[in-house]
């Protein structure tokens, strides 16, 4: 079946520090992937999205790049700060329009 | 995107009651939505899929007369955690959305004493 794996945490930065997480799948057909983030206490916001192979999703400085040959989506910010402090899920969405969600990766940045 | 509310933010009830929490798509007509649980510290795992107007879908492993889905109207879902019970305390969530996008709903956070 369908699955996402994520590199797993906590990660911890120092602010301004350039930021990966690792994301990949496993996928029949051609999925749909997500990076969603979680900030303390509250729901899953969408952060960003790629829907084929070779888009690449962004913003607020964060990028990801739909890598059907690697099978990956790795999530990365050249300069992070304070506020990015969260939980971020990346997950994939079927034709069946389940979202399978990563186990999340939990990022600290330090002052 | 699709604005999604919950209600309640979160709730405490004694063990062996029910509890019903709503999600409602604010401005997007939802023929389904999806349900999720979160225990603290890990992934959110599909638990049910409302179908409006006809029987939600259960993810192996749900039991539909505990956890049960009522999607009545194309903004309104509610889940009725029955004879709820300590370990069903978690953070409950959903989401409406019919293409590959998904809009999540802040959360309910359920605490079963």
């Amino acid at each position: 079946g369908n699955s996402v794996t994520q590199m797993e945490g906590p990660v911890t930065l120092s602010e301004e520090a350039f930021l990966t997480i690792n994301c990949t799948y496993t996928a029949t057909g051609y999925p749909s992937l997500f990076w969603y983030v979680q900030y303390p206490g509250e729901g899953l916001q969408l952060l960003l999205k790629a829907t084929k192979a070779d888009d690449k999703g962004s913003n607020k400085g964060f990028e990801a790049t739909y890598r059907k040959e690697t099978t990956s989506f790795h999530l990365e910010k050249g300069s992070v700060q304070v506020s990015d402090s969260a939980v971020y899920f990346c997950a994939l969405r079927d034709g069946g329009f389940k979202t399978i969600f990563g186990a999340g990766t939990r990022l600290f940045v330090k002052a | 995107g699709a604005v999604v509310s919950q209600h309640p933010s979160w709730v405490i009830c004694k063990s062996g009651t029910s509890v019903k929490i709503e999600c409602r798509s604010l401005d997007f007509q939802a023929t389904t939505m999806f349900w999720y649980r979160q225990f603290p510290k890990q992934s959110l795992m599909l638990m049910a899929t409302s179908n409006e107007g006809s029987k939600a879908t259960y993810e192996q492993g749900v039991e539909k007369d505990k956890f049960l889905i009522n999607h009545a109207s194309l903004t309104l879902s509610t889940l009725t955690v029955t004879s709820a019970h300590p370990e069903d305390s978690s953070f409950y969530i959903c989401s409406v959305g019919e293409d590959a996008t998904q809009y999540f709903g802040p959360g309910t956070r359920l605490l079963v004493l």
